[in-house]
């Protein structure tokens, strides 16, 4: 049973645009969401957070907006640029001591030039 | 130039046989975890630790084994007994909680292990 669901496999978006990767989960017990970027064959980089007691964070080109009520967080990243072009993964964190992770299956984001 | 170091990149293994993979940090974080991921899925866990000589199973474990005897070091063996063990393995590490609230995890480059 999947707690953290990124229902698109794939985006593609025009230079310049806008693109907003959405992200779902089940668990209200979670309390820090996270996105990471990744490209082929390396590790996850680590992109923006929030935490649950807040709904929007920014960070230059990448807003996290979260929605408590609905479960639901989305990644605005504008202008986008060919550079994004990655696999984004959303991530959330359980209360608790052990703090681990739980991932999402990832958005293959495509920027065309 | 503190951060994560998983060897080999690239790992071919034969059906039946046991195989390490490393990981080394020097962010002098305390917890580590092991992830695998899969074509179009997520990253599952499969072990994490807390701190130096504990470990815990995370939602994937069988046929897997770690050991946490120092801080940076996490190595995880795959053993024969694990059933599909070709994917894409990652490390990482993070600062457990109780020391504030940025606690993402870094991750390693990862280990591609193939079954031949």
């Amino acid at each position: 049973d999947q707690q953290v669901k990124q229902n698109s496999p794939s985006l593609s978006v025009q230079e310049g645009r806008i693109s907003i990767l959405n992200c779902d989960y089940t668990n209200s017990m979670f309390d820090y969401f996270l996105w990471y970027k990744k490209y082929p064959a390396e590790g996850p980089t680590f992109l923006i957070s929030i935490s649950s007691i807040k709904d929007k964070n920014e960070d230059g080109r990448f807003t996290v907006f979260l929605n408590k009520s609905a479960k639901h967080l989305s990644l605005h990243i504008v202008p986008s640029q060919p550079g994004d072009s990655a696999v984004y993964f959303c991530a959330a964190r359980g209360r608790g001591s052990a703090r681990q992770l739980t991932f999402g299956s990832g958005t293959q984001l495509t920027v065309l030039p | 130039d503190g951060g994560i170091t998983q060897s080999p990149k690239y790992l071919f293994r034969k059906e039946g046989q046991n195989v390490t993979l490393s990981c080394e940090q020097n962010l002098n974080h305390d917890a580590m975890y092991w992830y695998r991921q899969d074509p179009g899925q997520g990253l599952r866990l499969i072990y994490y630790s807390q701190i130096v000589n504990d470990f815990q199973k995370g939602d994937i474990a069988e046929g897997y084994s770690v050991s946490r005897e120092k801080k940076e070091s996490f190595p995880l063996t795959v053993t024969s007994a694990q059933k599909n063990p070709t994917a894409f393995y990652l490390c990482a590490s993070s600062i457990p909680s109780g020391t504030g609230t940025r606690t993402e995890a870094f991750f390693g480059q990862g280990t591609r292990l193939t079954v031949v």
